[in-house]
């Protein structure tokens, strides 16, 4: 299983969005509805943002949103704030060996 | 509250060998599958190795395979990972991670241990 693909990095002004894609495989985003999103501070563990696709948990900001088409799994971020910088990673189920796989992450700067 | 602490960082020689724990709070341990997530310095995430809720079953990335042992004490709530051999290229924060955040493991890693930095090095 090859990693998830995602965008080095991303940037925007406070308010604005901004779209995080995440390009696997019809073997792992696109068999499954088993696509979730980190968010990671430096220095920090990373943080559930987005479960299943496109819920989030309780206590996660509305401002998050995602969604998957075919292959390609999406994060949103509407209204950025200062605070939402940080890297972001994607995960996908793949139902073999290994049964997750990651996404390189992707550098969301605020500008 | 849920939550998972590790035990302290360490600095190992290749070829050497170490045993990391997690310990689990909050939550009904024995209800979950768990997992070990690795971050080499720098670089992104990686799945290393997971593990059945009653110990039954585990499963290992293929570069640790032979070398990492996964394992679980579901009477004492805590989770292992006893790493063998050791190669410059297992230096890496390791965390635990907890399947869901629901009443039962779930496709994604619902809660973060604070991550143990695993230098090997000599």
């Amino acid at each position: 299983q090859s990693a998830l693909t995602q965008p080095a990095s991303v940037s925007g002004s406070p308010g604005q969005s901004i779209t995080i894609s995440c390009t696997g495989s019809s073997s792992d985003v696109g068999a499954y509805n088993y696509v979730s999103w980190y968010q990671q501070h430096p220095g920090k563990a990373p943080k559930l943002m987005i479960y299943d696709v496109s819920n989030r948990p309780s206590g996660v900001s509305n401002r998050f949103s995602a969604s998957k088409s075919g292959n390609t799994a999406s994060l949103t971020i509407s209204g950025l704030q200062a605070e939402d910088e940080a890297d972001y990673y994607c995960t996908s189920y793949t139902g073999s060996s290994p049964p997750w796989v990651f996404g390189g992450g992707t550098r969301l700067t605020v500008l | 509250e849920v939550q998972l602490v590790q035990s302290g960082g360490v600095l190992v020689q290749p070829g050497g060998s170490l045993r990391l724990s997690c310990a689990g709070s909050g939550f009904t341990f024995s209800r979950y599958w768990m997992s070990w997530v690795r971050q080499a310095p720098g670089k992104g995430l990686e799945w290393v190795a997971n593990i059945k809720e009653d110990g039954s079953k585990q499963n290992y990335v293929d570069s640790v395979k032979g070398r990492f042992t996964i394992s679980r004490d579901n009477a004492k709530n805590s989770l292992f990972l006893e790493m063998n051999s050791l190669r410059a290229e297992d230096t890496a924060v390791y965390y635990c991670t907890r399947a869901g955040i629901g009443d039962s493991s779930d496709y994604y890693f619902g809660y973060w241990g604070q991550g143990t930095l695993v230098t090997v090095s000599s």
